[in-house]
Order: C-alpha cells, then sequence, then structure tokens
C-alpha cells in the first residue's frame, strides 16, 4: 500500500494564481478531509469528505474548494491564492465508524508559498 | 466546542531523561484520544491511543492513560534517545454527533540531545 500520497511536495505562487493540490488514498477509506498547519495554530480543518460525492466544511474553508468523485481521490482547489494561504498542507484519510475510533493516516504535505 | 490544550514547547532535554508532555482536553461524553507525532518534513503519524476512560496507550516506550476525572492524557516515555525529536500533537474524537472532525492541540517540538 502507497498510503496517502500528496502532489506536489512544494509549490511556489503569485497573489491570484490557481492550482489543485492532489490527493489519493488506496486503503478504501471513506473519509478524507485536508488540513493546513500553521506554526503556533496545530492543525485546522479545511473541507473534508464522507465518501465520494459528499463534502463538507471545515474550520477555514474561505478560498478553497473541494471535489470528491472517487473513493480514492480528494483534490483541493486554491481558486486565487492569497499570501494568508502560504502554510503546509495535510491529507488524511480514515475509516468511518461510530465513536472515532480510528486513527487517521496522513500524507505528506505540501508546502506552498504564495508571494 | 471541544479543545485541546496542551504544554508549550519546545522542550529540550538531554539523551535517557524523562519525558512529560502535557495534555487536557474539553469535550462532552467520551471522546477518543490520541497522540500524534510529526518527524521533520513528513506527515504526522499515529503514535497510540485510547478509547475509553482509564485506558492506556502505548506504543515504542511512550505512554498515555486516558484521564476522565482531570480530562488528561499526558504522553511519558521512560528515557528519550536522539531519534524521538519530533513534534507531538494530542488529539481529540467526539464521541458522537461529529465524530469526523478531529481536534488537534498545537503540538509540542521535543529536542533530545545526546
Amino acid at each position: 500500500n502507497a498510503g496517502v500520497t500528496q502532489t506536489p511536495k512544494f509549490q511556489v505562487l503569485k497573489t491570484g494564481q490557481s492550482m489543485t493540490l492532489q490527493c489519493a488514498q488506496d486503503m478504501n477509506h471513506e473519509y478524507m478531509s485536508w488540513y493546513r498547519q500553521d506554526p503556533g495554530m496545530g492543525l485546522r480543518l479545511i473541507h473534508y469528505s464522507v465518501g465520494a460525492g459528499i463534502t463538507d466544511q471545515g474550520e477555514v474553508p474561505n478560498g478553497y474548494n473541494v471535489s470528491r468523485s472517487t473513493t480514492e481521490d480528494f483534490p483541493l482547489r486554491l481558486l486565487s491564492a492569497a499570501p494568508s494561504q502560504t502554510s503546509v498542507y495535510f491529507c488524511a484519510s480514515r475509516m468511518t465508524g461510530s465513536g472515532g475510533l480510528y486513527e487517521q493516516y496522513f500524507g505528506p504535505g505540501t508546502r506552498l508559498t504564495v508571494t | 466546542g471541544n479543545s485541546v490544550t496542551q504544554m508549550e514547547g519546545p522542550v529540550t532535554l538531554s539523551e535517557e531523561a524523562f519525558l512529560t508532555i502535557n495534555c487536557t482536553y474539553t469535550a462532552t461524553g467520551y471522546p477518543s484520544l490520541f497522540w500524534y507525532v510529526q518527524y521533520p518534513g513528513e506527515g504526522l503519524q499515529l503514535l497510540l491511543k485510547a478509547t475509553k476512560a482509564d485506558d492506556k496507550g502505548s506504543n515504542k516506550g511512550f505512554e498515555a492513560t486516558y484521564r476522565k476525572e482531570t480530562t488528561s492524557f499526558h504522553l511519558e516515555k521512560g528515557s528519550v534517545q536522539v531519534s524521538d525529536s519530533a513534534v507531538y500533537f494530542c488529539a481529540l474524537s467526539p464521541q458522537t454527533g461529529g465524530y469526523q472532525k478531529v481536534t488537534f492541540g498545537t503540538g509540542t517540538k521535543l529536542q533530545v540531545i545526546p
């Protein structure tokens, strides 16, 4: 199993540009999510999905779009990049079930800089 | 809402020292509790977990006990190694209603010096 993969590993954008961060998992997990990690703020949830065709917003969704057309893939789109979106982005997946018993599996991250 | 509070870092220890990283939480009911570790340049990976009160999670010499009465899940290790240098995150997953939304602490950076 490759687990959770993310591309690219690094990206530099100019303000106003758009791009898509790719995320894929091969564990047949229904639940996938995107986080951003900023110094001193831990991880903040951007968007999540509980299955193909179902997505919902997390804590900090503004400026980002997601879609889930397959179980495996969960891309994150930045519509018009802003310097405030400079961050490290992590994709994660997990099994679904009651009681929050299952741990999340994280990708290696994408380090994004917006100038 | 739910919250997780971790001790501020960075924590600097000499090799073979005893480690404690404090974690307290606020949540209703009985959430599941996790410790994740992030090595430099990598994503987070699960270190240990506990899913009910008084459970002890353990892995790689690390331990944490789910204390409902003090709403705590402190991470401990008896003798740290240089290879334990990383950022450690405490996290909770609610028992019911929105179980998908895991709440993370801000992370505690540990540096172990030889």
